[in-house]
């Protein structure tokens, strides 16, 4: 069974621009969560999906942040304007149950 | 207060030997405990779930003291490829609170 698949997988862009990460959780899951990893925070929930609605988007730093979950099988993070402080590793998780499986994550470097 | 709290070593130990290191946790009403495993630049994986009565996953034992609030992970015979960052995790509904990891070396 095929993981968590996420792309792209490194992603170097200039300030300003718009960025889009994709996530694909594993079949039959029906939870999806976005993460933000950096030295300084460490592992930070930004949303949580519940059967491709959002339950909980608190850790979303700000406006220019945005997440979708069009079906059960695909989900999207979309920073805009993206900014220098954005430039992290971006997980997806998904679960259906306690236990979360991780993505290989998207390496975001915003110059 | 950070939500869960770990000590973040490193802990540089030679290969056999045993390691053993814990994390202590805020939220009294935490329903599930993890401990998962970050190798440099890579995902974090689950190692094991942690259950109440403590449990053994090969060379890996875990134990939780709910009244302390405390969770702890020991690894025996320690390989080269244990070396990690190891996470300690705990769930409160959905939610997943990380500790910042504790770096573990394990030396030929």
């Amino acid at each position: 069974d095929a993981g968590v698949i996420q792309s792209p997988r490194h992603e170097v862009t200039e300030m300003g621009q718009e960025v889009t990460l994709r996530c694909k959780p594993i079949s039959g899951h029906n939870s999806l969560f976005w993460y933000r990893q950096t030295m300084m925070r460490g592992l930070e929930l930004l949303i949580y999906f519940n059967n491709n609605v959002p339950i909980d988007d608190s850790g979303m730093p700000e406006d220019r942040f945005s997440a979708k979950m069009p079906n059960a099988s695909f989900s999207t993070l979309k920073i805009q304007p993206s900014e220098p402080r954005d430039s992290a590793v971006y997980f997806c998780a998904s679960s259906r149950s306690y236990e979360q499986y991780f993505g290989p994550g998207t390496r975001l470097t915003v110059t | 207060r950070k939500e869960v709290e770990q000590d973040p070593g490193p802990f540089n130990v030679p290969e056999g030997a045993t390691v053993a290191f814990n994390c202590t946790y805020s939220n009294s009403a935490s329903q599930s405990f993890f401990w998962y495993r970050q190798d440099c630049r890579k995902e974090p994986k689950l190692l094991m779930s942690v259950y109440s009565s403590g449990n053994e996953d090969g060379r890996f034992t875990a134990q939780l003291n709910r009244a302390s609030q405390y969770i702890s992970l020991l690894i025996r015979d320690s390989k080269l490829s244990d070396s990690a960052t190891y996470l300690c995790v705990v769930n409160a509904d959905y939610k997943l609170s990380f500790g910042a990891g504790t770096t573990v070396t394990v030396r030929a």
